[in-house]
């Protein structure tokens, strides 16, 4: 079975800082990568996703991941944080159905 | 705004009660999926329809009962709720691959939040 770790549950950034969270994920087969973002009290929405191809992938918002196949992982990064970035944000991996981790809280102090 | 529209959008009910949550999507896609999401916690896939019908229940109760009259629409039926059911409902939808799975993109509505008591 599939499995998603995130291991920052809580992050507090002041705005212009550099973020990176991290995502490992447990599977033997091909799987497909995303980082999903819930702002408060919005809908969860995709940020950015990993089929194939080049492994730096860019998303929404100045968002970027990359996909380390040695390592499992999918880290999210962004150079420079803006208060706006306040939300919980989702690690998932997918082969027949869509798993998520359990989240990473990210705070961003103005 | 999403393209995946849930009603109601608060839900107050008794464990007594019989009350359903209504889906609609517009997108064309073929795949519909409910997930159940606590505080603080990470959506729970709970059940996907492919092209109307049920191709995966994750052991939930049938309490819980879902429909899928058609490629738009999905509702979940809920009788006899506990109150640990109170929880924050998820409607998804998303296209399916030739195969029949999908790419794991899901869109998803903004939720029914549920409350039992």
């Amino acid at each position: 079975a599939q499995s998603v770790s995130q291991h920052n549950h809580h992050v507090i950034l002041s705005e212009a800082a550099s973020l990176e969270l991290g995502c490992n994920y447990s599977y033997g087969g091909t799987v497909n990568l995303f980082w999903y973002v819930q702002y408060p009290g919005q809908h969860l929405q995709l940020l950015l996703k990993y089929f194939s191809g080049d492994p730096l992938v860019k998303g929404i918002k100045g968002f970027e991941a990359e996909f380390i196949k040695s390592k499992f992982s999918f880290n999210l990064r962004k150079p420079s944080v803006q208060w706006s970035d306040t939300a919980e944000y989702f690690c998932a991996v997918s082969n027949e159905k869509l798993t998520f981790g359990t989240g990473t809280r990210l705070t961003i102090i103005p | 705004d999403t393209e995946v529209t849930q009603t109601p959008k608060h839900l107050v009910m008794g464990m007594t009660n019989k009350k359903s949550l209504k889906c609609e999507q517009h997108m064309g896609h073929r795949a519909m999926y409910w997930y159940k999401q606590k505080a603080k916690k990470p959506p729970e896939l709970m059940f996907v329809y492919s092209y109307e019908k049920l191709s995966i229940n994750e052991s939930v109760p049938s309490r819980f009962s879902p429909e899928c009259p058609n490629s738009s629409l999905l509702n979940l039926h809920l009788h006899a709720l506990q109150p640990e059911d109170s929880a924050l409902y998820l409607c998804a939808s998303s296209q399916v691959l030739r195969g029949g799975g999908n790419t794991g993109e899901l869109f998803f509505g903004e939720g029914s939040r549920l409350t039992v008591l």
